[in-house]
């Protein structure tokens, strides 16, 4: 099982700031790596996929990077609404796997 | 619109069962992998069960395999999991998701609401 850790736990950040987000596979997963958001109360929403392709709708302000085993979002000119939990996810291996979150806190 | 709504969750008994479901709309359901993902209280998200569009093949997280049955019914563009022998390690939201369309439909692009399953005596 591919196991993902996401980095810091917690980020506490202002209005306008830029969030740099870390996720490090325990093997390389190549591009195959999605991010979400969750809002408090909401479901996931799908970010980033292929480790740096937009999902339909979201703002160019958050940008993927990153390829193997290292990998990072960036929230750039943050905003209230992008509040919450950040997640994650690949799709190189069975069982497909999440990280534990970061938070994010503004 | 793409919807998805979750359905049957609530709280059981230790080993005991439900059956939830998911119902599509707003897209041709028998086009896409469908998937069940939980969130366990706190935040963790957990993949547990993925099925083809056919129905023809079925995945599991491992502890998950012979105590959880995932299908789906194109008739009804509604998704299922049936979960036997619940276990207090059981409670969490189940979220409904569909695959997307790239990534070999092992990302997920729209999320129900989910419904959440407590198993307490």
């Amino acid at each position: 099982e591919i196991v993902l850790t996401q980095s810091p736990a917690t980020l506490s950040l202002s209005p306008g700031e830029t969030a740099t987000l870390s996720c490090r596979a325990s093997q390389g997963v190549g591009s195959h790596l999605a991010w979400y958001q969750q809002r408090p109360g909401q479901s996931p929403r799908l970010l980033i996929y292929d480790a740096s392709k937009r999902a339909t709708g979201i703002p160019a302000r958050f940008s993927g990077s990153g390829s193997g085993a290292d990998f990072t979002l960036t929230v750039s000119s943050l905003e209230p609404e992008d509040l919450g939990l950040y997640f994650c996810q690949q799709r190189r291996n069975w069982p497909l796997t999440f990280g534990g979150g970061t938070k994010v806190e503004i | 619109e793409v919807q998805l709504v979750e359905s049957g969750g609530g709280l059981i008994q230790p080993g005991g069962s439900l059956r939830l479901s998911c119902v599509s709309s707003g897209f041709n359901f028998d086009t896409y992998a469908m998937h069940w993902v939980r969130q366990v209280p706190g935040r963790r998200l957990e993949w547990v069960s993925t099925i083809n569009p056919t129905g023809g093949a079925t995945y599991y997280e491992d502890s998950l395999k012979g105590r959880f049955t995932i299908s789906r019914d194109s008739s009804r563009s509604t998704l299922y999991l049936q979960m036997d022998t619940l276990t207090a390690e059981d409670t969490a939201v189940y979220f409904c998701a569909r695959g997307s369309s790239f990534g070999g439909g092992e990302y997920f692009d729209y999320w129900g609401q989910g419904t959440l399953v407590t198993v307490s005596s």
